[in-house]
This record gives C-alpha cells, sequence and structure tokens, in this order.
C-alpha cells in the first residue's frame, strides 16, 4: 500500500513569490493534515480536513496561506506572496477512522527555502 | 488547549544500555498518545500509541512506553539502545473525546547512542 506522497521534495523560491505544495494521502483516509515543521522543533498544524471540510484551520495565516481538498481526497496548500521565515518543512499526513484513535501517517515533507 | 512537553532537548545513551526518552502531557479528559521518530530529511514515522488498556504499550523496533495517569507521562524505553536508534523523538497526544482531534507535537528529543 502507498503511503502519503507529497511533492515536490524540495523548492527555493525568492521572497514575495507564490509556491504551492501537493499532497496525496492514503486511499481511504478521510483525514488530512497539514503541518509545518521548523529547524529543530515539532511539527505544528495548519489546517486539518475531514474530508473536503477544513475543520481546524485556526493556527492557517489566512492573509497569504490557502488549501483546498477537492473531491476529499488530493490537497494543495498555497503560500503567496512567500516570506523568509515561511522558510520550513510542509508536512501532510491521514488517518482513518476519523482520526481519532489511529495513528496519523506522515508523508516526507516539502522542504520549502526562501531567499 | 492540548500540550506536550518533552524537557529534554538531547539524550544521549551507549550502545546496548538502557534508554528513557520523557514526555509529559495535558489535554482535557482520557488522552490518546503518541511516539514518532524522524530520521534526517524524512518524515515522521509511528513508534506506538496508548489508546486505553494496560499502561505498558509495545511498538515497533522494540520500544514502548509507559502511560502513568497520576502523572501524566507517557515517557519512551527501550531495553538495549542500538546506534541506529539515534534520530529525532517526538510525542504527541490527542483528545479522546469531543469534537476537536487536533494532534499536537512535543517540540522533540534528539536521541544519540554512542558506539
Amino acid at each position: 500500500e502507498a503511503g502519503v506522497v507529497q511533492s515536490p521534495r524540495y523548492k527555493i523560491i525568492e521572497k514575495k513569490q507564490p509556491v504551492a505544495f501537493w499532497c496525496n494521502p492514503i486511499s481511504g483516509h478521510n483525514t488530512l493534515y497539514w503541518y509545518r515543521q521548523n529547524l529543530g522543533q515539532g511539527p505544528e498544524l495548519l489546517i486539518r480536513y475531514e474530508n473536503e471540510e477544513a475543520v481546524d484551520d485556526s493556527q492557517l495565516p489566512k492573509d497569504r496561506f490557502s488549501a483546498e481538498r477537492l473531491k476529499g481526497v488530493d490537497s494543495t496548500l498555497k503560500i503567496q506572496p512567500a516570506e523568509l521565515g515561511d522558510s520550513a518543512v510542509y508536512l501532510c499526513a491521514s488517518s482513518g477512522d476519523r482520526g481519532r484513535n489511529t495513528e496519523a501517517f506522515f508523508g516526507q515533507g516539502t522542504r520549502l527555502t526562501v531567499v | 488547549a492540548q500540550s506536550v512537553a518533552q524537557p529534554e532537548d538531547q539524550v544521549n545513551v551507549a550502545e546496548g544500555n538502557p534508554l528513557t526518552v520523557k514526555c509529559t502531557y495535558s489535554v482535557s479528559g482520557n488522552p490518546y498518545l503518541f511516539w514518532y521518530v524522524q530520521y534526517p530529511n524524512r518524515g515522521l514515522q509511528f513508534l506506538l500509541k496508548y489508546i486505553t488498556g494496560d499502561n505498558l504499550v509495545k511498538g515497533s523496533y522494540g520500544f514502548e512506553a509507559e502511560f502513568n495517569k497520576s502523572q501524566t507521562s507517557f515517557h519512551l524505553k527501550k531495553p538495549s539502545a542500538l546506534v541506529s536508534d539515534s534520530a529525532l523523538y517526538f510525542c504527541a497526544v490527542r483528545r479522546s473525546s469531543g469534537s476537536a482531534r487536533q494532534l499536537t507535537f512535543g517540540s522533540g528529543t534528539q536521541l544519540t547512542v554512542l558506539p
């Protein structure tokens, strides 16, 4: 069974440019998460989806970040415009059984460098 | 609000010795608790979880963790450390009831096993 797939693995952009990340969760998993992980720190939740509905986006900087999960499967996370402080690893994860007592499975992440 | 504390940024242990990585949590109601491991340039890999039942849970690669409700702790342990166990370890918590399914991570503990 394929795991959570993210692309690209690495992205380098200049500040003020837009960038997008893509995530394909494990088949059948209805809960999808986007996390941001700064160097040497734990992941911090940006947004959580239950199917196609964003149910927890309180930590998403909505002035520049947006996300969507069309048809409740794949998801994209966009930053426009990017700032130097957005440099981090962006992790996507998914879980089944409505995400309550099951573990989340993580993709390998996208390492974003804003220069 | 829920939170996780990993009081040690770094743990060093000699190969063959037992290891402990500490974790304490704060959450409303009963917790679901998780341990993940992260190798360089990789996503988070699930190790083990506590949902209910026996306070001692066993997971992948010989790791185990003990849930202590009175001390709100969930320490990760292994009887005999291997050099290949060297990695970054994260503890995480989720509420067991209610609508919030946010998975909150600690700041991580870098484990180094010395040959």
